[in-house]
């Protein structure tokens, strides 16, 4: 594996449901992120992790649980969420001192009936 | 008023075209500027960044800071069809600390190049 991988990349789920996103690394980066992509608005960063440390959360919604247990591994928890969180979930590395230099995945896209 | 304003298009031109991709914004603590490239069902891909005003080239590919007007400009120089997908610019303070990766990101331009 190469680069940054997201899975699942695409799921769906009933407002009662959770789920776990996950998303790893193979770049050698310390700083990951999460980001909401939803049609015809900007990406939406939501949360920052340098050094497994939590260091943003963007007014995130509690239904929304990130995890980083190390450099590599980041999981965002999904529990009781809304038709409007349906979206692509894309998650980012980088080196924390070039934070400019953000590399993707792929993203999961995900939908809730 | 958006922090950063980007016109979403779509735009479409003809293969070979020079094209123009803009972005204007309003905190003038940016210092880093970056373009992406997202094609349909992928992640963002990292195109190019400056640092502060001036241009870099890439290839095809020349950016273009101007931090007097809160100006940015991507161009394209002989355009493909497989330049064909969504430009995202984004930027970012980077002053230190807390401001670490917290890129403000457009709405992104739609570009269709076709043959």
């Amino acid at each position: 594996e190469t680069g940054v991988t997201q899975t699942p990349r695409h799921l769906v789920m009933g407002m009662t449901n959770k789920k776990s996103l996950k998303c790893e690394q193979h770049l050698g980066h310390n700083a990951m992120y999460w980001y909401k992509q939803s049609a015809k608005k900007p990406l939406e960063l939501m949360f920052v992790y340098n050094f497994k440390e939590q260091t943003e959360n963007n007014s995130v919604p509690s239904r929304f649980s990130p995890e980083c247990p190390n450099s590599s591994h980041l999981f965002l928890h999904l529990h009781t969420l809304q038709p409007e969180d349906s979206a692509l979930y894309l998650c980012a590395s980088s080196l924390r001192d070039r934070g400019y230099e953000q590399y993707f995945g792929p993203g999961t896209r995900l939908t809730v009936t | 008023q958006k922090e950063v304003e980007q016109d979403p298009g779509p735009l479409s031109v003809p293969e070979g075209a020079i094209v123009s991709l803009n972005c204007t914004y309003s905190n003038s603590a940016f210092q880093y500027f970056m373009w992406y490239r997202q094609y349909s069902r992928k992640g963002p891909e990292l195109l190019m960044y400056t640092y502060s005003s001036g241009n870099k080239e890439d290839g095809r590919f020349t950016a273009q800071v101007d931090k007097s007007s809160k100006y940015i400009s991507l161009f394209i120089r002989d355009s493909q069809p497989s330049d064909s997908a969504t430009y995202l610019c984004a930027m970012v303070d980077n002053a230190g600390g807390t401001s670490y990766g917290k890129l403000t990101f457009g709405q992104g331009t739609i570009l269709t190049v076709h043959p």
